[in-house]
């Protein structure tokens, strides 16, 4: 079955890095487009990046342009979240989430749901 | 960005009673709509696709119409394991934006 594990959340600072990891297992992970959804204390969904099944295209909510970058391993089947100069706003659930296979929008993305969630990742942020 | 709004942001109802949740575009996104639900301290679940594609596993009283800019998501008669909350997502173009929550109780 289809499992997503996050990991490397904590406490942080503002101004400080982490990075987020997203280990996937039970499908076929090159064959994907991955993202990153954050959800802050009691708020609603926040999409954050999506990656291309193999890396080439990239794509970031204006929230974290700049300082957030997502990458992917596809030899090692994970996704990962690095998040430099970090504020007090970024405190949330991480998620990541795979994309349903599915026609391509404008930016070259599917347009399938968000078929499988890992469990989240705490980030806090603390000064 | 393409805005989503969601009405009502909670409702209350009793078991049984057909409950619908309405979703707008901003502009209008075809049938590229995708309905999550999302139980306390739980991740989001996807119940419906593609406006009117219901997952493999979700009951049938969960359906979903509309295309363009407007939507629904229905419960046809809830049950006291659908409190949660209820986002709608569209994915017809890059990025992805959700709407703000619809938070269903059970009276």
């Amino acid at each position: 079955q289809v499992q997503l594990v996050e990991s490397g959340g904590g406490v942080v600072q503002p101004g400080r890095s982490l990075r987020l990891s997203c280990a996937a297992s039970g499908f076929t992970f090159s064959s994907h487009t991955m993202n990153w959804v954050r959800q802050a204390p009691g708020k609603g969904l926040e999409w954050v990046a999506v990656i291309s099944y193999d890396g080439n295209k990239k794509y970031y909510a204006e929230s974290v342009k700049g300082r957030f970058t997502i990458s992917r391993d596809n030899s090692k089947n994970t996704l990962d979240l690095q998040m430099d100069s970090l504020r007090m706003e970024d405190a949330a659930v991480y998620y990541c989430a795979t994309t349903q296979i599915d026609d391509y929008d404008y930016s070259g993305y599917p347009r399938g749901g968000f078929d499988h969630w890992g469990q989240g990742t705490l980030v806090t942020a603390s000064s | 960005d393409i805005q989503m709004t969601q009405s009502p942001s909670s409702l209350s109802a009793s078991a049984g009673d057909r409950v619908t949740i309405t979703c707008r575009a901003s502009q209008s996104i075809d049938i590229y709509l995708n309905w999550y639900q999302q139980k306390p301290g739980k991740a989001p679940k996807l119940l419906v696709n593609a406006a009117s594609h219901l997952q493999s596993g979700v009951p049938s009283r969960f359906s979903g119409s509309g295309s363009g800019t407007d939507f629904t998501l229905t419960i046809s008669s809830l049950q006291p394991e659908d409190i949660a909350t209820y986002y709608c997502q569209q994915s017809y173009n890059t990025p992805r934006t959700f709407g703000q929550g619809t938070k269903v109780e059970v009276k």
